[in-house]
């Protein structure tokens, strides 16, 4: 077990250009999560998948975003087009069907810079 | 709507008790957590309440009643590594499916 990973850790791209990110979570979670974190503001959730299915998408999503979870293990988050407002931290987090508390573990983050 | 309020901002002193307080307006309410955030990093799980009470964890410790809409987290003997954001999160269920609504976080200094 070696914790939800994100790629890359940075990105800083230009107004207009498409990013892409990537989650790899905990390997025995079916659950995954990705939110976005302004500075001095909590996460805010933007989807959850269930193995490959996207269960629920947050109106925080427009239609510049789009997130795949292709084979139910990693996910990754598409913006097109990109603007100054989405610059942000975005986390990944992913949790288990089993225990008692079901808590998400977050990965490290992407923090995107958009100039 | 889903409303978590704590505060901006709190200070303490190396080997204090401090006591971080959180309200909630929720609806389909199933659970409450505390994570803990260093800065420019990931939050980590501290605590989770589903039943009102105290559970105690270590040096924390966190409180629910869910009648009021009310948690606080509890950190005892404070270290300077306890300087963080704590982020209050109210799991609600909603469509068949659990989310987290985190708060805004509150940022505590802890200092000699």
């Amino acid at each position: 077990d070696t914790g939800v990973s994100q790629n890359p850790r940075h990105k800083i791209t230009k107004r207009g250009q498409n990013v892409t990110f990537r989650c790899d979570p905990i390997s025995e979670h079916n659950r995954l999560y990705w939110y976005r974190q302004t500075l001095g503001q909590g996460p805010e959730f933007l989807t959850y998948f269930q193995n490959e299915a996207q269960l629920e998408k947050s109106r925080l999503l427009s239609d510049r975003f789009s997130a795949e979870r292709p084979k139910g293990s990693f996910s990754t988050l598409e913006i097109q087009r990109t603007e100054q407002g989405d610059s942000a931290m975005y986390l990944c987090a992913s949790s288990s069907k089993t225990g008692p508390t079901y808590e998400q573990y977050f990965g490290p983050g992407t923090r995107l810079t958009v100039t | 709507g889903q409303n978590i309020d704590q505060p901006t901002e709190m200070t303490a002193t190396e080997g204090a008790i401090v006591q971080i307080n959180c309200t909630y307006q929720t609806s389909g309410f199933n659970g409450l957590f505390w994570y803990q955030q260093h800065a420019g990093e990931a939050p980590t799980f501290l605590s989770y309440n589903v039943l009102d009470g105290l559970e105690e964890k270590g040096r924390f410790s966190s409180f629910l009643s869910r009648s009021k809409g009310y948690s606080y987290l509890l950190l005892k003997e404070l270290q300077m590594k306890d300087s963080a954001s704590y982020l209050c999160a109210v799991r609600v269920r909603s469509g068949g499916y659990n989310k987290l609504i985190f708060g805004a976080g509150t940022r505590l200094a802890v200092h000699p």
